[in-house]
């Protein structure tokens, strides 16, 4: 079992400009996660979803979106980039109603000049 | 929102001696558990609690779920160069499955 996956590993993008970051997970979780990390900040909850065909925000949802494109997989959009999106992405994922453990992806570490 | 206090922020000890870190909550949780944070890596679940007062253990690595249900201890003993890296708690708060995490404590050793 690989787990979570995440792609890409590394990413710079300029000011303005789109990207999807991937994640997929084949634990058969119902419930998967978007976090970003920064330095002195800890993680912070972008976006999440519960099951397949839901989502909703978590404590920074501005400036992206996300899609539950089926239980394996939850993508994130930055639709136009910004130098305060620069930082580690994480995805990760749990099984509804397993206390909270989440498991998580590698990470992509995302510069936006 | 939710706010985890954990301490302390850094320590560098010397290869061998045991390391003891904490977290609390202004909030009870469920459930407390810690990840350790290898460099350029993701969280890695280490230990989870589930019930006040619970002791558990993986290695060298011993938590404890406080009887108050805020707070939480890490203890590590026989420190080792691998066990650098960053550590985390986290928890849900009561009624919640979403994580909150505590910023973290960043662990040296020193061969």
């Amino acid at each position: 079992n690989a787990g979570v996956t995440q792609t890409p590993k590394f990413q710079v993008l300029k000011t303005g400009q789109s990207m999807t970051l991937q994640c997929a997970q084949d634990m058969n979780h119902n419930s998967m996660y978007w976090y970003r990390q920064d330095p002195g900040m800890g993680l912070r909850l972008i976006y999440y979803s519960a099951s397949e065909g839901t989502t909703d925000k978590g404590e920074v949802p501005n400036g992206y979106n996300v899609s539950r494109l089926n239980k394996r997989e939850f993508s994130l959009r930055l639709e136009s980039a910004a130098p305060s999106q620069t930082s580690v992405y994480f995805c990760a994922s749990s099984e509804v109603g397993a206390g909270g453990e989440q498991y998580f992806g590698p990470g992509t570490r995302l510069t936006v000049t | 929102g939710q706010q985890l206090n954990q301490s302390p922020q850094s320590m560098f000890i010397q290869e061998g001696e045991d390391v003891s870190m904490n977290c609390t909550s202004s909030s009870i949780f469920n459930t407390w558990l810690w990840y350790k944070q290898d460099p350029g890596e993701g969280p890695v679940l280490l230990i989870a609690l589930y019930k006040a007062g619970e002791l558990t253990s993986n290695g060298r690595l011993t938590a404890q779920f406080g009887i108050t249900r805020k707070d939480s201890f890490l203890n590590i003993s026989a420190s080792i160069p691998s066990d650098v890296g960053i550590y985390f708690c986290a928890g849900p708060p009561a009624g919640s499955y979403q994580l909150t995490f505590g910023k973290g404590t960043k662990l040296s050793v020193i061969p």
